[in-house]
């Protein structure tokens, strides 16, 4: 199975501070990286798809970069509302793995 | 607008098995993928596995071969997961979501298993 290793694993930031989450693959997934946003109580919302596409709805200060084994969601300027966990999701290949999740708070 | 409605919360005996349906809308759910996952309370998520409604073909994560079995009713545009033998590693709340790109969740339905 590919091992999917996220980091930080919690993350305090103020409120317009730039962001950024890490998540390296076991072996090379090409660009089939999703990140996931999930708040409390909630089921995961697709925030960027295969990498680096922007999912339609999600506000343009999420971006998404990286291919191979290493790749990087970044929140440009952050938002109250953008508390939440965030799960890396490599659909290369079977059996499909997440990242053990970044929990963002605020300071 | 597409939607997922997951059945309701189960408490359920070691050693039973229980059903979880999610109900879908808004898209042709006869030509798409449903797949299915395991989150407990606080720690990250694991996919169980993917059916093709088409066809009813799937394929699961080895590690959840033999405790759940995914089927599908296009009748209705309704997903299921059977889940067998359970024990309290089964806790947990499961999500269905669509497709392979995974844009559309269910709310979750949180399975408790307990004597």
């Amino acid at each position: 199975d590919i091992q999917m290793t996220q980091s930080p694993s919690f993350l305090s930031a103020s409120v317009g501070d730039r962001v950024t989450i890490n998540c390296k693959a076991s072996q090379n997934i090409n660009r089939y990286l999703n990140w996931y946003q999930q708040k409390l109580g909630e089921a995961p919302k697709l925030l960027i798809y295969n990498a680096n596409s922007l999912q339609t709805g999600i506000p343009s200060r999420f971006s998404g970069s990286g291919s191979g084994t290493d790749f990087t969601l970044t929140i440009s300027s952050l938002q109250p509302e953008d508390v939440a966990t965030y799960f890396c999701l490599q659909h290369n290949s079977w059996p499909w793995t997440f990242g053990g999740g970044t929990k963002l708070e605020l300071k | 607008q597409v939607k997922l409605q997951q059945s309701g919360a189960e408490l359920v005996k070691p050693g039973a098995s229980v059903k979880l349906s999610c109900k879908t809308s808004g898209y042709t759910f006869s030509t798409s993928y449903m797949s299915w996952f395991k989150q407990i309370p606080g720690q990250s998520i694991e996919w169980i596995g993917m059916i093709y409604a088409g066809d009813g073909g799937t394929g699961y994560n080895q590690k959840f071969k033999g405790k759940a079995t995914l089927t599908v009713d296009t009748s209705s545009s309704t997903a299921y997961m059977d889940l067998s033998s359970l024990t309290t590693e089964d806790s947990a709340v499961y999500f269905c979501a669509r497709g392979y790109s995974l844009d559309y969740w269910g709310q979750g339905v949180m399975v408790t298993v307990s004597s």
